[in-house]
């Protein structure tokens, strides 16, 4: 089994819907839960980061951790075309940093 | 805030040859990390760096694979001889101290591809 699944997509959505992006992990020593953004051609850019089990809100952004059933999730709202990237799901264990392998999302206009 | 910098941004050579990748971090940042990203793959930590220490370098092929920061800022990261699998994009991320460690920011990387 490998540590981080990720659906791969690309997942394509029309602009003003509601996307449910999801990661499944097995290391239940993973401490801190991160989406992350990239863009075509740039490094990644932190968008949320927790540390418990619950749900964070940020703006269109919700990330879900749910560290009984080891998955994260990340909810955009009112998607728009400039949501269009790759979603990595990453985490922290130690010094350690392990990510997914990324969603592609193209969200049309 | 200028954010962090990397040269170059595209890098061509021969398997067997070296090459050299430069990282600037964000200024005041204590901790600096080299990750390597596969096409289609997440990015990989190769090294962390505190300060001029190495902290964690265990996933670096050492053969091959060499990173300094000799000041405890910039950073050099070098690849002797390389292979074809070495092709990638090779990412530079920095924070203020290890304990922040969740709140990286990441440099636009150098795509590297061995030919």
């Amino acid at each position: 089994q490998k540590e981080v699944e990720q659906d791969p997509g690309p997942l394509s959505v029309p602009e003003g819907a509601i996307v449910s992006l999801n990661c499944t992990y097995s290391n239940s020593a993973f401490q801190y839960f991160m989406w992350y953004r990239q863009y075509s051609r740039k490094g990644p850019e932190l968008l949320m980061y927790t540390y418990s089990s619950g749900n964070k809100e940020d703006g269109r952004f919700t990330a879900q951790v749910d560290k009984s059933s080891k998955y994260i999730s990340l909810f955009i709202r009112d998607s728009q075309p400039s949501d269009s990237a790759t979603y990595l799901c990453a985490f922290i264990y130690g010094q350690n940093f392990v990510f997914g392998p990324g969603t592609r999302l193209s969200v049309l206009p | 805030e200028a954010g962090v910098a990397q040269s170059p941004r595209y890098k061509i050579i021969e398997k067997r040859q070296s090459v050299a990748f430069w990282c600037n971090p964000i200024s005041g940042h204590a901790t600096l990390y080299w990750y390597q990203q596969i096409l289609g793959q997440g990015p990989k930590l190769l090294i962390q760096f505190q300060n001029n220490g190495v902290v964690d370098d265990s996933q670096l092929p050492k053969d091959r694979f060499s990173a300094e920061r000799l000041k405890g800022v910039d950073s050099t990261l070098k690849i002797q001889p390389a292979k074809l699998e070495d092709s990638a994009v090779y990412l530079c991320a920095s924070s203020l101290d290890r304990l922040s460690a969740d709140t990286q920011y990441f440099g636009p990387g150098t795509r590297l591809t061995v030919l």
